[in-house]
């Protein structure tokens, strides 16, 4: 099977403007989470989808907001950007089918807020 | 609060000693406990969990809950164990692994 993957790669915004990942989780796989990693704050949830219905949500603000299709596929927006928000976003999936099962993980997008 | 602690950011050792990466957890209720590695230029990937008391590479991990904490062992540690580790506790919202509170990672370089 395909693993997750994340699109773009790499991406630079400047202050103020939105931005929006995307990620597509392996075939099956119904539960998507995102994350965001920082050398200062290191791995952090930021909300999970599961069947298109936000299951859980991190401590972030407001202006960090996602969704999840039909398909599964996943968005997440940060709108406003801030320098801040620069960092590594991972995404991961799993078949959410029990409780112990494994994540897979994306490569990532990794954002610059210039 | 949830939280995980890895007090190592960097712990080097030569091929064949042991090797222990630290992890305390602070949780109020029953923990679930991971171990996630991230070799150079690949993908974070779950190495084992406590719920499987299963050994992954020669890696297990035992789950003390008197002392909260879930360090990872290996006997005789190998060059291709040099990578990030990271000790992972499935958060709030329970029945998923979809919300995992991280440490900030422990860097293993075994030396040959």
């Amino acid at each position: 099977k395909a693993g997750v993957t994340q699109t773009p790669r790499y991406l630079i915004k400047t202050r103020g403007q939105q931005v929006t990942l995307s990620c597509s989780p392996i075939s099956g796989h119904r539960s998507v989470s995102w994350y965001q990693q920082t050398p200062g704050q290191g791995l952090q949830f930021l909300f999970e989808y599961f069947s298109e219905t936000q299951r859980n949500k991190g401590n972030f603000p407001g202006r960090f907001s996602g969704r999840q299709f039909s398909n599964s596929r996943s968005e997440m927006n940060v709108s406003t950007l801030e320098l801040g928000d620069s960092a590594l976003y991972l995404c991961a999936s799993s078949p959410a089918i029990t409780a112990q099962e494994t994540q897979y993980f994306g490569p990532g997008t990794r954002l610059l807020v210039l | 609060a949830q939280r995980v602690t890895q007090p190592e950011k960097l712990l080097s050792v030569f091929k064949g000693a042991p090797v222990e990466l630290k992890c305390n957890y602070s949780y109020s209720g029953s923990p679930e406990l991971f171990w996630y590695v991230q070799y150079s230029r690949q993908r974070l990937q779950l190495l084992l969990r406590h719920i499987s008391r299963e050994s992954i590479k020669g890696f297990t991990a035992d789950l003390n809950k008197g002392e909260t904490s879930f360090h990872l062992k290996k006997p005789f540690a190998q060059e291709e164990d040099s990578a990030m580790y990271y000790c992972a506790l499935s958060g709030p919202g329970g029945g998923s692994q979809g919300n995992l509170i991280f440490g900030k990672g422990t860097k293993l370089s075994v030396k040959p």
